[in-house]
């Protein structure tokens, strides 16, 4: 199985900042990734697809880069209703592993 | 409007089996894979399996392979998962997504607690 590897685990960060999340794979994935955000109690969301591709009704403060094995999210002008949990999930193959996620919390 | 309602919170004793259900809305249920994933307390997700909602071929994690069953009801387009066997490990959120592509997960359900203890 592909291992996905988040880091950092956790951040904090004000309104208004620019957070970046970056997300290993443990082999070539070429662009078969994904993000999710979840708030607490609530299901995951797509964010991005395809490394870069926004999803429909996405804000574009939320962008995505990278291919190969090391991805990135990058979060331009944090909004308070962007803290939650971060997760990056492959579709390369089956099974199509999650990392384990990264919190953004509020300084 | 893509719109996946689970069926409520299970209580369970060790050994015994859940089903959960996945009603889905808003588009061609057929068309389109469901997948299914959890997720235990403070744990990341995790990918079970799918069903092709229009042959229902079903793919299961290896972990999990003869443990788990996926089907459907077409004329209800409703998807349903069995867990068998459960332990108080198997304690998680339920959740159904669509899925584009391979496990493009766009549009889930709302999750479903099964609780395992004795």
């Amino acid at each position: 199985d592909i291992q996905m590897t988040q880091s950092p685990s956790s951040l904090s960060a004000s309104v208004g900042d620019r957070v970046t999340i970056t997300c290993r794979a443990s082999q070539s994935i070429t662009k078969y990734l994904n993000w999710y955000q979840q708030k607490p109690g609530r299901a995951p969301k797509l964010l991005i697809y395809a490394a870069s591709s926004l999803e429909s009704g996405v804000p574009s403060r939320f962008t995505g880069s990278g291919s190969g094995t090391d991805f990135t999210l990058t979060i331009n002008n944090l909004q308070p209703e962007d803290f939650a949990t971060y997760y990056c999930q492959h579709s390369a193959t089956l099974p199509a592993t999650f990392g384990q996620g990264t919190k953004v919390e509020i300084k | 409007q893509v719109h996946l309602v689970q069926s409520g919170a299970e209580v369970k004793k060790p050994g015994a089996s859940v089903n959960i259900s996945c009603k889905a809305s808003g588009y061609t249920f057929i068309s389109y894979f469901m997948h299914w994933v959890r997720q235990a307390p403070g744990q990341r997700l995790e990918w079970l399996g799918y069903i092709n909602a229009g042959n229902g071929n079903t793919r299961y994690s290896q972990k999990f392979q003869g443990r788990v069953s996926i089907t459907r009801d077409t004329s209800a387009s409703t998807a349903f998962m069995e867990v068998s066997s459960l332990t108080s490990e198997d304690t998680a959120v339920y959740y159904c997504a669509r899925a584009r592509g391979v496990a493009t997960l766009d549009s889930w359900g709302q999750g479903t607690l099964v609780s395992v203890s004795s």
